[in-house]
């Protein structure tokens, strides 16, 4: 199993340029998130989809938008990148069952993104 | 503001040593998660432990919950070399909004 599979690894955007970060996972989860983290700042949530068709804003979600695509696939895309977006992206993806009982999360790798 | 908070934010010790990390939250939770981070890359999952439990054990790993004071601890014993990395907790709200919330984590250096 892949597991949580973000792509690209690493990527560079001009200020104004937009991009759109692609995250999937093959567990089945019905929740998947993203996240930021900054040196000294931990993960800080940007959005997250509890199960196919909602998305929900986290922590700090200005400047970027969500589309959960299907259950397997969540991205991130940034409309107009601004230098206090270069940050590690995460994705990650967990299950909440029926009694609200709770998986542990998966994460991919993370996207490194530098805006210029 | 961020659900949960570790303490310290940076520990060094002896190989060998035990390495006691702590986090404190604020509002009613589910369930507690510790995950673990190396260097650049993305967390695993260490342990989870829920709002009913009190104590966890995995391996060398000892997590405890207080739900009265709303904190948690991860005790690594006998640590070794290979544990060098940053250690998060994290934790899901017992109402409302289902998201996972991490704290700014314990960084926490073995060394040799």
């Amino acid at each position: 199993n892949a597991g949580v599979t973000q792509t690209p690894k690493f990527q560079v955007l001009k200020t104004g340029q937009s991009m759109t970060l692609q995250c999937a996972q093959d567990m089945n989860h019905n929740s998947m998130y993203w996240y930021r983290q900054d040196p000294g700042m931990g993960l800080r949530l940007i959005y997250y989809s509890a199960s196919e068709g909602t998305t929900d804003k986290g922590e700090v979600p200005n400047g970027y938008n969500v589309s959960r695509l299907n259950k397997r696939e969540f991205s991130l895309r940034l409309e107009s990148a601004a230098p206090s977006q270069t940050s590690v992206y995460f994705c990650a993806s967990s299950n909440l069952g029926a009694t609200a009982r709770y998986t542990e999360a998966f994460f991919g790798q993370g996207t490194r993104l530098t805006v210029v | 503001s961020q659900q949960g908070e570790e303490d310290p934010q940076a520990l060094s010790i002896q190989e060998g040593e035990n390495a006691t990390m702590n986090c404190s939250y604020k509002t009613s939770i589910n369930n507690l998660q510790w995950y673990r981070q190396n260097s650049g890359r993305g967390l695993v999952h260490l342990i989870l432990i829920r709002s009913n439990e009190r104590e966890k054990h995995s391996g060398r790993l000892r997590v405890t919950l207080d739900t009265s004071k709303k904190s948690s601890s991860l005790l690594i014993t006998a640590s070794r070399a290979a544990d060098t990395a940053s250690y998060f907790c994290a934790t899901l709200r017992l109402q409302g909004a289902q998201k996972l919330v991490f704290g700014q984590g314990t960084r926490l250096t073995i060394n040799p």
